[in-house]
């Protein structure tokens, strides 16, 4: 069985500050990790995955996360926030070898001018 | 190149009624899902299909049922409508040997 816990369902930074929106998971297997961004009436959309190899993976929009496998973790980062990335961010864990994603309850971004 | 499209955006049921959410892929991917979405629960897999003819459930699938006749076509049944069905419905795909999935805009459900 995975879960994933996002701590705080709400964060608020102000504009060019450092975004961290934290990301725990429990997975009896190598879990393949994802975060998504859900933008206000939108669907989700893929920022990035680590699924093997390097632990610091990179995606769209100046967003990165780093796995920990120690600490069980894959927290996502921005050095500097900018206001159009005020959403919904959701992490998702899914076995290597499985079909289905279990996602986290969510962490609402705010941005402040 | 449409991606998902998702039917109706909006749709409000009284108790008992039963409606079809439809979901269309134009990019041909094996995989489909339906996910409902509720506030502060992240999402949660109702249904998935690996291919047309093929079905299986998710983490809560009671009150739902879905057929897959097509690879385009994936949609979700809701035969008694419940307030507890009340909810942001989303479908996605993904193509076979990778693992992004691709989400179409939702469809906004209230049973009232």
């Amino acid at each position: 069985a995975q879960s994933v816990t996002q701590l705080g369902s709400h964060v608020s930074v102000s504009e060019g500050a450092l975004v961290l929106l934290r990301c725990n998971y429990s997975s009896s297997v190598p879990p393949y990790l994802f975060w998504y961004v859900q933008y206000p009436n939108q669907g989700l959309q893929l920022l990035l995955k680590y699924t093997t190899g390097a632990t610091l993976v990179k995606g769209i929009n100046g967003f990165e996360a780093e796995f920990k496998k120690s600490e069980t973790s894959f927290h996502l980062t921005k050095p500097s926030a900018h206001m159009s990335d005020a959403a919904e961010y959701f992490c998702a864990v899914k076995p290597n070898a499985g079909n289905m994603l279990t996602f986290g309850g969510g962490t609402r971004l705010m941005v402040k001018p | 190149n449409a991606g998902v499209t998702q039917t109706p955006k909006f749709r409000i049921l009284k108790i008992g009624q039963s409606m079809t959410l439809q979901c269309t892929q134009d990019m041909n991917h094996n995989y489909m899902y339906w996910y409902r979405q509720d506030p502060g629960m992240g999402l949660k897999l109702i249904y998935y299909s690996v291919g047309a003819g093929i079905t299986d459930k998710g983490e809560v699938p009671n009150g739902y049922n879905v057929s897959r006749s097509t690879t385009e076509d994936f949609p979700l049944r809701l035969e008694l409508a419940a307030p507890s069905q009340t909810s942001v419905y989303f479908c996605a795909t993904r193509r076979a040997g990778t693992d992004t999935q691709y989400f179409g805009p939702g469809t906004r459900l209230t049973v009232l």
